[in-house]
């Protein structure tokens, strides 16, 4: 089956400064990739994500790059602010396992004013 | 909001109680998720339902049995219950069962003594 792993585990950066997570994936016909953002209390929200005819996607700061060859992709948040503090996953699934997505085990980022 | 919402938020039971946790989507879509979120663990996709029908059951033991009455309402009835089945329990539904954006419910957090 799939395996999705995913780094840091934790990160903190100050306001205003980038953040970079990552991922990578095993199984080659994984072609969706969600990135969720979970905040204390709530359940995990959609923030991007990316099919994998396409090598990057950008909405406003955030931005998702996929490399299907190396079988990587990577969520960068620009210009931090506080709220973007929470907990990132990433997921990858495919056509033929439709609705089930593996997750990695999740990224918590600290954005310091 | 995500248009999903999960009753109730918090529960706390023993090993010989049954209890019930439901879930209610105001989305329109057709499928919908349990997972289960344990500390320091990916998220574990439990059941999948398609139009009313289970489609998926991750080797999830039978203390827990999902119930979909209509495309709307999911529920999660739990009987004889052990202490590591204390988590997250999040819904979540999508558009269709294929690779489309899930919404999440805010979960209920379950804690078994």
């Amino acid at each position: 089956g799939e395996n999705v792993e995913q780094h840091p585990s934790t990160l903190s950066v100050q306001e205003g400064d980038s953040a970079v997570i990552k991922c990578t994936y095993s199984d080659s016909a994984s072609n969706y990739f969600p990135w969720y953002k979970q905040e204390l209390g709530k359940g995990p929200q959609l923030i991007i994500d990316i099919r994998s005819n396409v090598g990057e996607k950008k909405d406003q700061r955030i931005a998702v790059t996929l490399n299907k060859t190396a079988k990587h992709f990577s969520l960068h948040i620009t210009e931090t602010q506080p709220e973007d503090s929470a907990v990132y996953f990433c997921a990858a699934s495919f056509n033929t396992n439709a609705g089930k997505s593996t997750f990695g085990d999740g990224t918590t980022l600290t954005v310091k004013p | 909001e995500t248009g999903v919402t999960q009753t109730p938020r918090h529960l706390v039971m023993g090993m010989t109680n049954k209890k019930s946790l439901k879930c209610e989507q105001h989305l329109g879509h057709n499928a919908m998720y349990w997972y289960k979120q344990s500390a320091k663990k990916p998220l574990e996709l439990m059941f999948v339902y398609s139009l009313e029908e289970r489609v998926e059951n991750n080797s999830v033991p039978s203390r827990f049995s999902p119930e979909c009455p209509n495309s709307s309402h999911l529920f999660l009835h739990l009987h004889t219950l052990q202490p590591e089945d204390s988590a997250l329990y999040l819904c979540a539904s999508s558009r269709n069962r294929g690779l489309n954006e899930q919404y999440f419910g805010p979960g209920t957090r379950l804690t078994v003594t």
